[in-house]
């Protein structure tokens, strides 16, 4: 009954390769977001989607590509990875967009070699 | 411009020691202020918060009291333990859809 669930939980990967992230919430909340964490903890936003529809796309290379098949699922597809893409990218929803409690999903390690 | 500024870690503490991670802000109006905690290996999680003016958050002995004059939510804890060794975000809302924004994080040691 895990409410913000991701997979893999880790990832290791070449340059160059293509890789997706999967999310999934069962809160029923109507909003989800992707950030990553670098290595010193800095977290930063990079999508949000309300509803399926992308509401927040920050300053993120365009090898990055969200995808909201429905409201409780929020995948992430990169494209040629570089090794600055190493992080750990975590998926998060809120009930809905705006100033609201948000929860997280455990974390995807992505590691680039 | 709006911000939420947080204090810059590592900090280190024994057992039983007082804490305080400072965070201050620049916002308009009154915004709810959280504080985030994340356990070595996982993802964040809600620590507390506070919706309004003077109001005081707390959850497993952490407090922060909302002060409007000072634009501060400083998280405290009068005597930690070496199971609250993780990182403390501070954050609220400032983002362009108003979204949570959240501090650099302070990573707490805490030594037995």
């Amino acid at each position: 009954d895990t409410a913000v669930s991701q997979t893999p939980k880790y990832l290791v990967t070449q340059m160059g390769n293509d890789k997706s992230i999967k999310c999934e919430q069962n809160l029923g909340h109507d909003t989800m977001y992707w950030y990553k964490q670098d290595s010193k903890k800095f977290l930063k936003i990079m999508f949000s989607y309300n509803n399926k529809e992308l509401i927040i796309n920050e300053t993120v290379p365009n090898r990055f590509s969200p995808k909201s098949p429905d409201k409780a699922h929020l995948n992430l597809h990169i494209n040629s990875l570089e090794l600055g893409d190493s992080a750990v990218y975590f998926c998060a929803s809120s009930q809905a967009a705006g100033g609201h409690e948000q929860f997280f999903g455990p974390g995807t390690r992505l590691t680039v070699l | 411009g709006n911000s939420v500024t947080q204090m810059e870690g590592p900090v280190t503490l024994s057992e039983e020691a007082f804490l305080t991670i400072n965070c201050t802000y620049t916002a308009t109006g009154y915004p709810s202020l959280f504080w985030y905690v994340q356990y070595p290996g996982e993802g964040l999680q809600l620590l507390l918060k506070a919706t309004k003016a003077d109001d005081k958050g707390s959850n497993k002995g952490f407090e922060a009291t909302y002060r409007k004059e000072t634009t501060s939510f400083h998280l405290e804890k009068g005597s930690v333990q070496v199971s609250d060794s993780a990182v403390y975000f501070c954050a609220l809302p400032l983002g362009s859809a108003r979204q949570l924004t959240f501090g650099s994080g302070t990573q707490l040691t805490v030594l037995p």
